[in-house]
């Protein structure tokens, strides 16, 4: 079994919908959390960035932390097509390595 | 640019060769890390600088692979005898801090096709 569970997709959305990604870990000792965005071929770039349990907004993105389930998720509102991406959600093993979900691939449909 | 750069960003070879690719972090990070991604997954370690220092290598890094940042700036990792099963994304980021835990910042990898 993988410390990091992530559904692969891939995930379909028509354009202004709401999207839900969701990651489960089994290693209670991971404290913090991250979501990177992945564009075909290039490398990821970091989203969002939590540690307590509870929810943080950046603008359209919500990211939410449930540690006592081992469950976090990352909200898009009013998603676009420039949204179409592979979603991965991260976290910290130890002080240094990161340790990924399989990563979700998204599509919003104009 | 003032973001991690890689190169090449493409290699294809044939198995048994040697390949080394090359990593430039973003100035004054003082950490920098090496990730493999394989098709349909996410990155997993391989193996992190602090300053000239390797301090941590994955199983996943066999005796073929070694890597090395001999300033304490840019770092190479070389594949020797090169598998099929060595084709993937090579990543590598690079963060500043003391703590730990902060954000590394990703280049857009090398890609290695073993024919």
């Amino acid at each position: 079994q993988k410390e990091v569970e992530q559904d692969p997709g891939p995930l379909s959305v028509p354009e202004g919908a709401i999207v839900s990604l969701n990651c489960t870990y089994s290693n209670s000792a991971f404290q913090y959390f991250m979501w990177y965005r992945q564009y075909s071929r290039k490398g990821p770039e970091l989203l969002m960035y939590t540690y307590s349990s509870g929810n943080k907004e950046d603008g359209r993105f919500t990211a939410q932390v449930d540690k006592s389930s081992k469950y976090i998720s990352l909200f898009i509102r009013d998603s676009q097509p420039s949204d179409s991406a592979t979603y991965l959600c991260a976290m910290f093993q130890g002080a240094q390595k990161l340790v990924f979900g399989q990563g979700t691939r998204l599509t919003i449909n104009p | 640019d003032t973001g991690v750069s890689q190169d090449p960003r493409h290699k294809i070879t044939k198995r048994g060769q040697n390949v080394t690719f090359r990593c430039d972090p973003i100035s004054e990070h003082n950490r920098l890390y090496w990730y493999r991604q394989t098709l349909g997954q996410g990155p997993e370690f391989l193996t992190y600088f602090q300053n000239e220092a390797q301090l941590e290598k994955s199983r996943l890094l066999s005796d073929r692979f070694s890597a090395e940042r001999p300033k304490g700036s840019f770092s190479t990792l070389e594949i020797q005898r090169t598998e099929q099963g060595d084709s993937a994304m090579y990543l590598c980021a690079s963060s500043f801090g003391l703590a730990g835990r902060e954000t590394q910042y990703f280049g857009p990898g090398t890609r290695l096709l073993v024919l």
